[in-house]
C-alpha cells in the first residue's frame, strides 16, 4: 500500500514563527504536492513537484515555499506565519505527470497560528 | 480560469438508500475525472475514476457517469451504508488536479 506520512497531526504556532511541515512517500512516486484545505473554499494547491529539486507554484504560493532535496520528501515552508495560514495541510503523491493517476493523500497537518 | 464545482454542498439519505451527488466542471479539454472520499479526519482517499473516453464507470457499490456534452459528472453510490458518511470531492485531470469543494454526505440510519 502507498503510504504518506506527515509529520504532525496538529501544530500550533505564533505569528512570525518559521514552520516546516514535512510530508514522506514511500513508494517512489515522482509527483508530490501540497494543498490547504478550508470550509467552504475546498482544497487549494500551494506548490507541487514533479521532480527533485523542482518546484512548480500551483494557485495560492504567496506566503509558502517548498523544498524537495529527495524524491521521497517534500517539505512546506511558511517564512513567517500568519493568522490567516490557519488550515488543514494536506500532502499528496502520485507515479507520473504522464500518465492517468489519481493522487495518494497523508492524514493531513491541522496547523493554528496565533 | 478552471474550476470544478459540486451542485450541493449537503446531502443527507436514509441508510439504504441511493445517493447521487454531482460535478460540473468547466474545462472541456479534461480528459481524466476521480472521486475521492473524505472521512473525519483523514486526508481524501481514491474512490473511482473515468477517462473521457468512456460515459460510465462501475465500482462497488459506486457509479460515475460522465455527461461531456455538458461537462457534468456524477457519483452514484448503491444502497448507502453509514459508513459512507464523508466528504466527496470530485477532481478533474490527473497531474496537477482541479478540486471541487466537496459534499458532506450524511447517512441516517
Amino acid at each position: 500500500d502507498v503510504k504518506v506520512t506527515q509529520s504532525s497531526r496538529y501544530l500550533v504556532k505564533r505569528t512570525g514563527e518559521k514552520v516546516f511541515l514535512e510530508c514522506v512517500q514511500d513508494m517512489d512516486h515522482e509527483n508530490m504536492f501540497w494543498y490547504r484545505q478550508d470550509p467552504g473554499l475546498g482544497l487549494r494547491l500551494i506548490y507541487f513537484s514533479y521532480d527533485v529539486k523542482m518546484k512548480e507554484k500551483g494557485d495560492i504560493p504567496e506566503g509558502y515555499s517548498v523544498s524537495r532535496e529527495k524524491k521521497e520528501r517534500f517539505s512546506l515552508i511558511l517564512e513567517s506565519a500568519s493568522t490567516n495560514q490557519t488550515s488543514m495541510y494536506l500532502c499528496a503523491s502520485s507515479p507520473s505527470q504522464v500518465s492517468y493517476n489519481e493522487q495518494f493523500f497523508g492524514p493531513g497537518t491541522r496547523l493554528t497560528v496565533l | 480560469g478552471e474550476s470544478v464545482g459540486l451542485h450541493l454542498p449537503t446531502l443527507s439519505v436514509q441508510e439504504g438508500d441511493n445517493s447521487i451527488i454531482n460535478c460540473a466542471y468547466s474545462n472541456s479539454a479534461s480528459d481524466y475525472f476521480i472521486w475521492y472520499k473524505q472521512e473525519s479526519g483523514k486526508g481524501p482517499q481514491f474512490i473511482i475514476d473515468i477517462r473521457s473516453n468512456m460515459d460510465k464507470r462501475q465500482g462497488q457499490r459506486v457509479t460515475v457517469l460522465l455527461n461531456k456534452t455538458v461537462k457534468h459528472l456524477s457519483l452514484q453510490i448503491a444502497a448507502t451504508q453509514p459508513g459512507d458518511s464523508a466528504v466527496y470531492f470530485c477532481a478533474e485531470n490527473a497531474g496537477k488536479s482541479t478540486f471541487g469543494d466537496g459534499t458532506t454526505l450524511t447517512v441516517k440510519p
